[in-house]
């Protein structure tokens, strides 16, 4: 499979910072990423798709303003936590795939804390 | 209703013992079904993709029942190393034009015991 890799794997920052969380496929163009959020025994859940070149479609409860996306080329998009709380604690995750297609490479993951 | 719904277990058994896991969807305009191994913090790993026709990977089988909505998971001869939760995925597409989503189920942790 396609290898997706993401920086940083593990950040703690202070209420009130902003992070960003890069998600890079690098060894295909990936035309759509996807971001999720897991929080502790819970599932992956489905935060926003993200097609190159275009604006991110989020999920419904997902702000839009708090969580900004950026995939400006088709093997790099961006993740920015914004004015981050202990709530944003996470572990993210992204993914990359072909938008015709059903498959996606996931990344490492990011731990996020929020102190 | 939660869109893909799993058994969270835990499931412990012994090493050597064959288990199922089950999964249901609500979607009927679901298209492709996998199950994904998730290891303590770390990313989810596809571990196969599951056919109508039923499909087998060394000591996984993996079943599909659109009638039932229906998926299923069964692992023989448990090995120490399949401890992991496994998640049910179901992909969609939300619309004609949209972008294939996946749906997680909650997952079905494991632990076989030696």
């Amino acid at each position: 499979g396609a290898v997706v890799s993401q920086h940083p794997s593990r950040v703690i920052c202070k209420s009130g910072t902003s992070v960003k969380i890069e998600c890079r496929s690098l060894d295909f163009q990936a035309t759509t990423m996807f971001w999720y959020r897991q929080f502790p025994k819970k599932s992956l859940m489905l935060m926003a798709t993200s097609n190159e070149g275009s604006k991110a479609t989020y999920e419904q409860g997902v702000e839009k303003d708090k969580f900004l996306i950026n995939h400006a080329s088709l093997t790099l998009s961006t993740l920015t936590v914004t004015s981050a709380h202990p709530e944003d604690s996470s572990f993210y995750i992204c993914s990359a795939g072909d938008r015709d297609s059903y498959e996606q490479y996931f990344g490492p993951g990011t731990r996020l804390t929020v102190t | 209703r939660k869109e893909v719904e799993q058994d969270p277990g835990p499931f412990n058994v012994p090493e050597g013992a064959t288990v199922a896991f089950n999964c249901t969807y609500s979607n009927s305009a679901s298209q492709s079904f996998f199950w994904y191994r998730q290891d303590c913090r770390k990313e989810p790993k596809l571990l196969m993709s599951v056919y109508s026709s039923g499909n087998e990977d060394g000591r996984f089988t993996a079943q599909l029942n659109r009638a039932s909505q229906y998926i299923s998971l069964l692992i023989r001869d448990s090995k120490l190393s399949d401890s992991a939760t496994y998640l049910c995925v179901v992909s969609l597409r939300p619309t004609t034009s949209g972008t294939y989503k996946y749906i997680f189920g909650t997952g079905t942790r494991l632990k076989v015991l030696a």
